[in-house]
Protein backbone atom coordinates (compact mmCIF):
# COMPACT_ATOMS: atom_id res chain seq x y z
CA UNK A 1 0.00 0.00 0.00
CA UNK A 2 1.03 3.57 -0.50
CA UNK A 3 1.69 5.91 2.36
CA UNK A 4 2.49 9.87 2.87
CA UNK A 5 3.83 11.55 5.48
CA UNK A 6 4.53 15.27 6.47
CA UNK A 7 5.81 15.15 9.63
CA UNK A 8 5.60 19.28 9.79
CA UNK A 9 1.70 19.90 11.40
CA UNK A 10 2.71 24.36 11.04
CA UNK A 11 5.26 26.35 9.50
CA UNK A 12 6.29 29.81 9.66
CA UNK A 13 7.71 31.61 7.28
CA UNK A 14 8.36 35.80 7.17
CA UNK A 15 7.27 37.48 3.61
CA UNK A 16 10.14 37.05 0.81
CA UNK A 17 11.68 34.14 2.61
CA UNK A 18 12.12 30.58 1.47
CA UNK A 19 10.25 27.68 3.13
CA UNK A 20 10.68 24.00 2.55
CA UNK A 21 7.72 21.30 3.22
CA UNK A 22 8.22 18.05 3.93
CA UNK A 23 7.12 15.31 2.19
CA UNK A 24 8.12 11.12 2.05
CA UNK A 25 6.71 8.34 0.69
CA UNK A 26 6.59 4.76 0.41
CA UNK A 27 5.35 3.01 -2.60
CA UNK A 28 6.36 -0.51 -3.83
CA UNK A 29 5.40 0.59 -7.70
CA UNK A 30 7.94 1.10 -10.23
CA UNK A 31 6.33 3.53 -12.03
CA UNK A 32 4.56 6.53 -9.64
CA UNK A 33 3.68 10.06 -9.34
CA UNK A 34 3.78 13.17 -6.67
CA UNK A 35 1.33 15.73 -6.39
CA UNK A 36 1.17 19.14 -4.26
CA UNK A 37 -1.56 20.91 -3.63
CA UNK A 38 -2.52 24.30 -1.86
CA UNK A 39 -6.12 24.61 0.09
CA UNK A 40 -6.57 28.21 1.02
CA UNK A 41 -9.09 28.86 3.98
CA UNK A 42 -11.75 29.31 1.34
CA UNK A 43 -11.70 25.17 0.95
CA UNK A 44 -10.86 24.61 -2.84
CA UNK A 45 -7.72 22.36 -3.49
CA UNK A 46 -5.62 23.68 -5.88
CA UNK A 47 -3.10 22.05 -7.78
CA UNK A 48 0.86 23.30 -7.47
CA UNK A 49 2.98 21.11 -9.11
CA UNK A 50 3.14 17.57 -10.15
CA UNK A 51 6.61 14.73 -10.35
CA UNK A 52 7.10 11.66 -12.13
CA UNK A 53 8.95 9.12 -10.67
CA UNK A 54 11.13 8.80 -13.85
CA UNK A 55 11.63 12.45 -14.89
CA UNK A 56 14.60 13.38 -14.40
CA UNK A 57 14.76 17.19 -13.43
CA UNK A 58 13.28 18.11 -10.29
CA UNK A 59 10.25 19.83 -11.58
CA UNK A 60 9.36 23.58 -11.04
CA UNK A 61 6.41 26.02 -11.85
CA UNK A 62 7.00 29.37 -10.52
CA UNK A 63 7.85 30.22 -7.46
CA UNK A 64 6.95 26.39 -6.38
CA UNK A 65 9.83 24.04 -6.79
CA UNK A 66 9.89 20.22 -6.19
CA UNK A 67 13.05 18.55 -4.41
CA UNK A 68 12.76 14.98 -5.90
CA UNK A 69 14.72 12.49 -4.08
CA UNK A 70 14.21 9.47 -4.98
CA UNK A 71 16.68 7.46 -2.99
CA UNK A 72 15.66 8.61 0.07
CA UNK A 73 12.13 8.56 -0.92
CA UNK A 74 11.16 12.12 -0.35
CA UNK A 75 9.67 15.26 -2.21
CA UNK A 76 9.87 18.37 -0.70
CA UNK A 77 7.91 21.53 -1.69
CA UNK A 78 10.20 24.62 -1.77
CA UNK A 79 8.61 28.25 -2.39
CA UNK A 80 10.58 30.76 -2.58
CA UNK A 81 9.97 34.23 -1.54
CA UNK A 82 7.14 33.39 -0.24
CA UNK A 83 3.86 35.84 -0.22
CA UNK A 84 1.12 36.55 2.29
CA UNK A 85 -1.02 35.05 -0.04
CA UNK A 86 0.69 31.60 0.46
CA UNK A 87 -1.08 31.51 3.51
CA UNK A 88 -2.82 28.00 3.69
CA UNK A 89 -2.97 24.41 4.17
CA UNK A 90 -0.42 22.06 2.21
CA UNK A 91 -1.01 18.63 0.74
CA UNK A 92 1.70 15.99 -0.59
CA UNK A 93 -0.01 13.38 -2.66
CA UNK A 94 1.05 10.13 -4.23
CA UNK A 95 -0.42 7.92 -6.87
CA UNK A 96 -1.73 4.61 -5.94
CA UNK A 97 -3.80 1.92 -7.56
CA UNK A 98 -7.06 0.74 -6.57
CA UNK A 99 -8.17 -3.01 -5.97
CA UNK A 100 -9.22 -2.92 -10.04
CA UNK A 101 -6.19 -1.18 -11.21
CA UNK A 102 -7.51 2.34 -11.38
CA UNK A 103 -5.38 5.04 -10.40
CA UNK A 104 -5.84 7.10 -7.28
CA UNK A 105 -4.01 9.65 -5.06
CA UNK A 106 -3.30 9.11 -1.35
CA UNK A 107 -2.49 12.17 0.39
CA UNK A 108 -1.15 12.83 3.28
CA UNK A 109 -2.25 14.65 6.56
CA UNK A 110 -1.40 18.22 5.47
CA UNK A 111 0.99 21.11 6.73
CA UNK A 112 -0.59 24.65 7.84
CA UNK A 113 2.32 27.39 6.44
CA UNK A 114 1.70 30.78 7.76
CA UNK A 115 3.10 34.06 6.47
CA UNK A 116 4.29 36.68 8.45
CA UNK A 117 5.14 40.51 7.16
CA UNK B 1 -10.66 26.93 -17.02
CA UNK B 2 -11.76 23.87 -15.55
CA UNK B 3 -14.88 24.00 -13.03
CA UNK B 4 -16.10 22.14 -11.00
CA UNK B 5 -19.17 23.00 -8.77
CA UNK B 6 -20.62 21.43 -5.56
CA UNK B 7 -24.47 22.22 -4.66
CA UNK B 8 -23.41 23.78 -1.48
CA UNK B 9 -20.80 25.34 0.49
CA UNK B 10 -22.62 24.26 4.13
CA UNK B 11 -25.16 22.06 4.89
CA UNK B 12 -26.62 21.05 8.22
CA UNK B 13 -28.94 17.61 8.45
CA UNK B 14 -30.41 15.49 10.86
CA UNK B 15 -29.45 12.52 12.14
CA UNK B 16 -31.10 9.70 10.09
CA UNK B 17 -32.12 11.85 7.31
CA UNK B 18 -30.59 11.33 3.35
CA UNK B 19 -28.13 13.55 2.11
CA UNK B 20 -27.73 14.20 -1.20
CA UNK B 21 -24.46 15.94 -2.58
CA UNK B 22 -24.29 17.10 -5.98
CA UNK B 23 -21.25 17.82 -7.97
CA UNK B 24 -20.61 19.17 -11.81
CA UNK B 25 -17.74 19.40 -13.60
CA UNK B 26 -17.56 21.29 -17.20
CA UNK B 27 -14.58 19.76 -18.69
CA UNK B 28 -15.82 16.58 -19.73
CA UNK B 29 -13.33 14.59 -17.68
CA UNK B 30 -14.27 10.97 -17.37
CA UNK B 31 -13.01 10.44 -13.90
CA UNK B 32 -15.19 11.78 -10.42
CA UNK B 33 -14.31 11.42 -7.28
CA UNK B 34 -15.76 11.89 -3.88
CA UNK B 35 -13.41 12.86 -0.82
CA UNK B 36 -13.80 13.42 2.93
CA UNK B 37 -11.42 15.68 4.65
CA UNK B 38 -11.07 15.40 8.40
CA UNK B 39 -8.54 17.38 10.73
CA UNK B 40 -5.39 15.49 10.76
CA UNK B 41 -6.52 12.54 8.48
CA UNK B 42 -6.33 14.33 5.49
CA UNK B 43 -8.51 13.46 2.32
CA UNK B 44 -9.88 9.70 2.09
CA UNK B 45 -11.54 8.31 -1.33
CA UNK B 46 -14.72 7.69 -1.02
CA UNK B 47 -16.27 6.72 -4.27
CA UNK B 48 -14.83 7.01 -7.55
CA UNK B 49 -16.46 6.53 -10.94
CA UNK B 50 -14.53 6.51 -14.31
CA UNK B 51 -17.59 6.72 -16.45
CA UNK B 52 -21.30 7.30 -16.61
CA UNK B 53 -23.39 4.64 -14.47
CA UNK B 54 -19.37 3.23 -13.34
CA UNK B 55 -18.41 3.39 -10.01
CA UNK B 56 -15.56 1.97 -7.83
CA UNK B 57 -15.60 1.77 -4.01
CA UNK B 58 -12.77 4.28 -2.22
CA UNK B 59 -10.72 3.41 0.77
CA UNK B 60 -14.02 4.70 2.97
CA UNK B 61 -17.05 3.46 1.30
CA UNK B 62 -19.24 2.34 4.20
CA UNK B 63 -22.45 4.69 5.17
CA UNK B 64 -21.86 6.27 1.53
CA UNK B 65 -23.57 5.79 -1.69
CA UNK B 66 -23.10 7.41 -5.22
CA UNK B 67 -24.83 8.09 -8.38
CA UNK B 68 -23.63 8.85 -11.98
CA UNK B 69 -26.34 8.99 -13.93
CA UNK B 70 -24.48 12.24 -16.90
CA UNK B 71 -20.79 12.59 -17.31
CA UNK B 72 -20.51 15.88 -15.79
CA UNK B 73 -22.60 14.85 -12.74
CA UNK B 74 -21.37 12.96 -9.81
CA UNK B 75 -24.07 12.66 -7.06
CA UNK B 76 -23.10 11.81 -3.31
CA UNK B 77 -25.57 10.34 -0.86
CA UNK B 78 -25.65 9.64 2.83
CA UNK B 79 -28.92 7.26 3.30
CA UNK B 80 -29.14 7.96 6.99
CA UNK B 81 -26.80 10.61 7.95
CA UNK B 82 -25.01 9.92 11.47
CA UNK B 83 -22.84 12.25 12.99
CA UNK B 84 -19.49 10.89 12.21
CA UNK B 85 -20.52 11.36 8.98
CA UNK B 86 -20.01 15.41 9.87
CA UNK B 87 -16.63 16.46 7.67
CA UNK B 88 -16.07 18.32 4.50
CA UNK B 89 -16.69 16.87 1.17
CA UNK B 90 -14.91 17.86 -1.21
CA UNK B 91 -15.49 16.43 -4.99
CA UNK B 92 -12.92 16.29 -8.05
CA UNK B 93 -12.76 15.66 -11.13
CA UNK B 94 -9.74 14.13 -14.09
CA UNK B 95 -8.88 13.21 -17.36
CA UNK B 96 -8.98 9.66 -17.79
CA UNK B 97 -5.18 7.51 -17.80
CA UNK B 98 -2.54 7.70 -15.32
CA UNK B 99 -1.05 10.75 -13.27
CA UNK B 100 -3.32 13.76 -14.44
CA UNK B 101 -4.00 16.18 -12.11
CA UNK B 102 -7.54 16.30 -10.11
CA UNK B 103 -9.63 19.47 -10.20
CA UNK B 104 -11.64 19.72 -6.87
CA UNK B 105 -14.63 22.10 -6.14
CA UNK B 106 -14.62 24.65 -3.31
CA UNK B 107 -16.15 21.89 -0.84
CA UNK B 108 -19.01 21.28 1.05
CA UNK B 109 -19.13 21.69 5.10
CA UNK B 110 -21.53 19.18 6.24
CA UNK B 111 -22.64 18.78 9.87
CA UNK B 112 -24.76 16.60 11.62
CA UNK B 113 -26.75 17.17 14.41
Amino acid sequence: AQKITQTQPGMFVQEKEAVTLDCTYDTSDQSYGLFWYKQPSSGEMIFLIYQGSYDEQNATEGRYSLNFQKARKSANLVISASQLGDSAMYFCALTGYMNTGFQKLVFGTGTRLLVSP
Amino acid sequence: DVKVTQSSRYLVKRTGEKVFLECVQDMDHENMFWYRQDPGLGLRLIYFSYDVKMKEKGDIPEGYSVSREKKERFSLILESASTNQTSMYLCASSWAGQNYEQYFGPGTRLTVT
